[in-house]
């Protein structure tokens, strides 16, 4: 089945970029998801990357996928306090596109 | 307003209490599913449903049960809780199955501590 691994933490100053990454093993995956996890609060969908596309941007985030290496990371532009949040990737494929999630990463953004 | 609501949004109970953990949509989905999280785990499936009366194991389904009587509603059920069930728990829910672009919405999370 699918496995996806993620660092557990980061820290970044306000006003630099941060970048999160994400391996997966299932190169099957149709879609490949952000989302953002606020403490005390349920994860909500940040943006996601259909498999065929090589890179995504959205404002300050800007999505790259390396399907060759089953790579996929978030670029967050100008990283502000408020975003300071677990980050989850995931893959949704198979018969029930079901969605795998990776193990969260902790970005911590300092003043 | 769409929302994922679960109840109770925190709970401590005593082992072999049994206890349910409800969930409710108001999005008309299809699909709804029970996460839970723990540190360094990530998010993993407990059980989900396709669609009323259609439900199916996740990753880690033992220990507790579900049922889809109807679309909006999907409780959670621990018949005989166990201290290795205390973790913090999401109800969720999209219109398809798990994901195919479709925006998987969650509740706000249910943590549950078992003595």
């Amino acid at each position: 089945g699918e496995d996806v691994e993620q660092s557990l933490f980061l820290s970044v100053r306000e006003g630099d970029s941060s970048v999160i990454n994400c391996t997966y093993t299932d190169s099957s995956s149709t879609y490949l998801y952000w989302y953002k996890q606020e403490p005390g609060a349920g994860l909500q969908l940040l943006t996601y990357i259909f498999s065929n596309m090589d890179m995504k941007q959205d404002q300050r985030l800007t999505v790259l996928l390396n399907k060759k290496d089953k790579h996929l990371s978030l670029r967050i532009a100008d990283t502000q306090t408020g975003d300071s949040a677990i980050y989850f990737c995931a893959g949704a494929g198979g018969a029930t596109n079901k969605l795998i999630f990776g193990t969260g990463t902790l970005l911590a953004v300092q003043p | 307003e769409a929302q994922v609501t679960q109840n109770p949004r925190y709970l401590i109970t005593v082992t072999g209490k049994k206890l349910t953990v409800t969930c409710s949509q108001n999005m008309n989905h299809e699909y709804m599913s029970w996460y839970r999280q723990d540190p360094g785990l990530g998010l993993r499936q407990i059980y989900y449903s396709m669609n009323v009366e259609v439900t199916d194991k996740g990753d880690v389904p033992e220990g507790y049960k579900v049922s889809r009587k109807e679309k909006r509603n999907f409780p959670l059920i621990l018949e005989s809780p166990s201290p290795n069930q205390t973790s913090l728990y999401f109800c969720a829910s999209s219109l398809l199955a798990g994901g195919g672009a479709g925006e998987l919405f969650f509740g706000e999370g249910s943590r549950l501590t078992v003595l």
